[in-house]
């Protein structure tokens, strides 16, 4: 099973500049979210999404842009990249029904805008 | 709005020997769910353990046990023998039960960081 996959594992962009971090899973999961993790600050909710044609803003939205057309893939857009969006974006999903549903977590994508 | 504490940014322990990681939690919520998430250099998210709140029962996985304390919204991981391989950032989340409203959402402490000493 590859669970939540993230690419690009490493980017660096210049201010000003667009990207688009992948995010995919093959778990069939309702629920998958954007975290960006700081120093100090822990993770922080980003975007979120139950299910496909469906998302809505967390903690720290701004300067962020995030579609959900099917259950498997979840991007996140950064529209004109600043020095304040330097990162660790992390992806996770998990199912939204029954108890106990564990989150499982993509291997990250460290962001450097210069 | 729930908020997660991790008092220690950081904590050091010698190698087989026992140490607890603090966390608090803020919520009026009587129902939720607790983690302890480990993050190594790799920087993989990796669940170590969770407490429902409903149960009175202390959560353990192997060397990894947690204390709840659910009236004084308490949630400390204790690490006993503890190994190299446990050096990492530990952080510990919240999850309401609901399942609407955004409630979803892992809220996550800021972190502690482990050195563990040979």
């Amino acid at each position: 099973n590859a669970g939540v996959t993230q690419t690009p594992k490493f980017q660096v962009l210049k201010t000003g500049q667009s990207m688009t971090l992948q995010c995919a899973q093959d778990m069939n999961h309702e629920y998958m979210s954007w975290y960006r993790q700081d120093p100090g600050m822990g993770l922080r909710l980003i975007h979120y999404s139950v299910g496909a044609g469906i998302t809505d803003q967390g903690e720290v939205p701004n300067g962020y842009n995030v579609s959900r057309s099917t259950t498997e893939d979840f991007p996140l857009r950064l529209l004109s990249a600043a020095p304040s969006q330097t990162s660790v974006y992390f992806c996770a999903s998990r199912n939204l029904l029954g108890m106990n549903t564990e989150a499982f977590f993509g291997q990250g994508t460290r962001l450097t805008v210069v | 709005a729930q908020t997660v504490t991790q008092s220690q940014p950081e904590m050091s322990v010698q190698e087989a020997e026992t140490v607890t990681l603090s966390c608090t939690y803020d919520t009026s919520e009587s129902d939720y769910y607790l983690f302890w998430y480990k993050q190594p250099p790799s920087r993989q998210m990796i669940l170590v353990i969770r407490q429902e709140a409903y149960k009175q029962q202390n959560a353990t996985e192997n060397r990894f046990s947690v204390n709840f304390q659910k009236a004084a919204k308490s949630f400390s991981l204790k690490i006993s023998d503890s190994q190299l391989g446990d050096a990492a950032m530990y952080f510990c989340a919240y999850r309401s039960l609901l399942t609407q409203g955004g409630s979803e959402k892992l809220v996550f402490g800021k972190g502690t960081k482990l050195t563990v000493n040979p």
